[in-house]
């Protein structure tokens, strides 16, 4: 079964620095897509970025961009320029390429932004 | 668009009653799914729904239940509450494109508190 770790529950980053938030998972499939989501406190939860395992490149999305290691099963997500509105958890999530398959999320990183 | 709505937003019930929760998918999602959100578990996937069908269940007792109409609206029904089903849920709708499931799209959730 796959499965989805943050290794990090918590992180904290001075504003206006960089922070890079890890993401690690086990498939046995080559097709799927990971995600970064965001949930600020008390608010909804939104898609940050979105990766297809078939494309080496790796995806941006104006501030936040990830590293995908696709042989190392690993999917981390930098925060450049780092924003007060940043401050959320972030969770990191698989989904199979199977259409019957769920989105598995990983357990989330509670992300602080130092002002 | 409008985005994904729950309602009610917030509930409070008592040990030993039912409840039911409402979610009502972005228009043209035909995929719902539902998740409860605890400080101690982080998010657990309930069940989804595709074209009034249940397509995943996770790991939950029997007393949660759920059903989709053919509008692709959807409700979960939670009977003989416990304590320990006080939790914010979350109800995600995914685009779907001939049967296949992207991202997902969150709402706002229901915060229950049992009593």
């Amino acid at each position: 079964a796959q499965t989805v770790t943050q290794s990090q529950p918590e992180m904290s980053v001075q504003e206006a620095e960089t922070v890079t938030l890890s993401c690690t998972y086990d498939t046995s499939e080559s097709d799927y897509y990971l995600f970064w989501y965001k949930q600020p406190p008390s608010r909804q939860m939104i898609l940050v970025i979105r990766q297809e395992a078939y494309k080496q490149q790796n995806a941006t999305e104006n501030r936040f961009s990830v590293n995908f290691q696709k042989a190392a099963k690993s999917f981390s997500l930098k925060i450049s320029d780092s924003q007060l509105g940043d401050a959320a958890m972030y969770f990191c999530a698989y989904r199979s390429s199977d259409r019957d398959d769920k989105i598995i999320f990983g357990k989330g990183t509670r992300l602080h932004i130092l002002p | 668009k409008a985005g994904v709505t729950q309602t009610p937003r917030y509930l409070i019930k008592t040990r030993g009653q039912q409840v039911t929760l409402s979610c009502s998918p972005i228009s043209g999602h035909r995929s719902v799914s539902w998740y409860q959100q605890t400080p101690g578990q982080g998010l657990q996937f309930l069940f989804e729904y595709f074209s009034e069908t249940q397509r995943n269940k996770g790991n939950f007792p029997g007393r949660f239940s759920g059903r989709q109409f053919s509008n692709s609206r959807s409700e979960m029904n939670v009977s003989t509450l416990e304590l320990g089903d006080s939790a914010l849920y979350l109800c995600a709708s995914t685009l779907t494109t001939g049967g296949w499931s992207y991202e997902q799209y969150f709402g706002p959730g229901t915060r229950l508190t049992v009593t």
